[in-house]
């Protein structure tokens, strides 16, 4: 069982349009946050966000938080191709006393020119 | 500031072999975690160390090991490899545990088992 579950799990989108992914899970999260993949490479690191209902904004990305901190949402406004890649969400999860990250198992995104 | 470093990116092994990856997080960075990625099962979580210890362990059979230098390299095992061991494995450090901020992730080492 996936505690973070991300929708949809594929988007093939042309340049310019908007698209928005998600992340949800029945539990509560202290923080989640947002990582971009590109082929080949390693999760590189977008956004953190903490306080439920906050929003964040990195150039045309959207990041928001949940009020009750169990979900997540990703915009983003006039899609280009460099935004292509496997967008993950991740939170820690109480285990043993500490925490540790768990992913959800992304969003793949393609951007058409 | 150098990234995080994996060796080597790319690996071809015969099944039954064993296999070591290395790490190199980010200077001053004590907490190095492993996860092997693959398409099925996206990011599974394997151990982190932290000043030489490990302070978690994700659910993976006894063959993935793992342990941290003084300096806070750190390295993986897999004994006895299995073909369904094919996978993209990640190392990710970060200062004191991602904890809430999240990780530095290296670009990972291509492990083919064939």
């Amino acid at each position: 069982t996936q505690l973070l579950e991300q929708s949809p799990q594929f988007l093939s989108i042309q340049e310019g349009e908007n698209l928005t992914v998600y992340c949800n899970s029945s539990s509560v999260f202290s923080s989640l946050q947002w990582y971009r993949q590109e082929p080949g490479e390693g999760p590189v690191l977008l956004v953190t966000v903490v306080t439920g209902g906050e929003v964040k904004k990195l150039k045309r990305l959207t990041f928001q938080f949940g009020d009750a901190r169990k979900d997540s949402s990703l915009h983003i406004t006039a899609a280009q191709p460099g935004d292509t890649g496997l967008y993950l969400c991740a939170g820690p999860y109480e285990s043993g006393g500490s925490y540790i990250p768990t992913f959800g198992r992304g969003t793949s995104l393609i951007v058409h020119p | 500031k150098a990234g995080v470093t994996q060796t080597p990116r790319y690996l071809i092994k015969t099944r039954g072999q064993q296999v070591t990856l290395s790490c190199s997080p980010i200077s001053g960075h004590r907490s190095v975690s492993w996860y092997q990625q693959t398409p099925g099962q996206g990011l599974q979580f394997l151990f982190e160390y932290f000043s030489e210890t490990q302070r978690n362990k994700g659910n993976f059979p006894g063959r993935f090991s793992g342990r941290q230098f003084s300096n806070s390299r750190s390295e993986m095992n897999v004994s006895t490899l299995e073909l369904g061991d094919s996978a993209l494995y990640l190392c990710a450090s970060s200062p004191l545990g991602a904890g809430n901020y999240g990780y530095t992730f290296g670009s990972g080492t291509r492990l083919t088992v064939v």
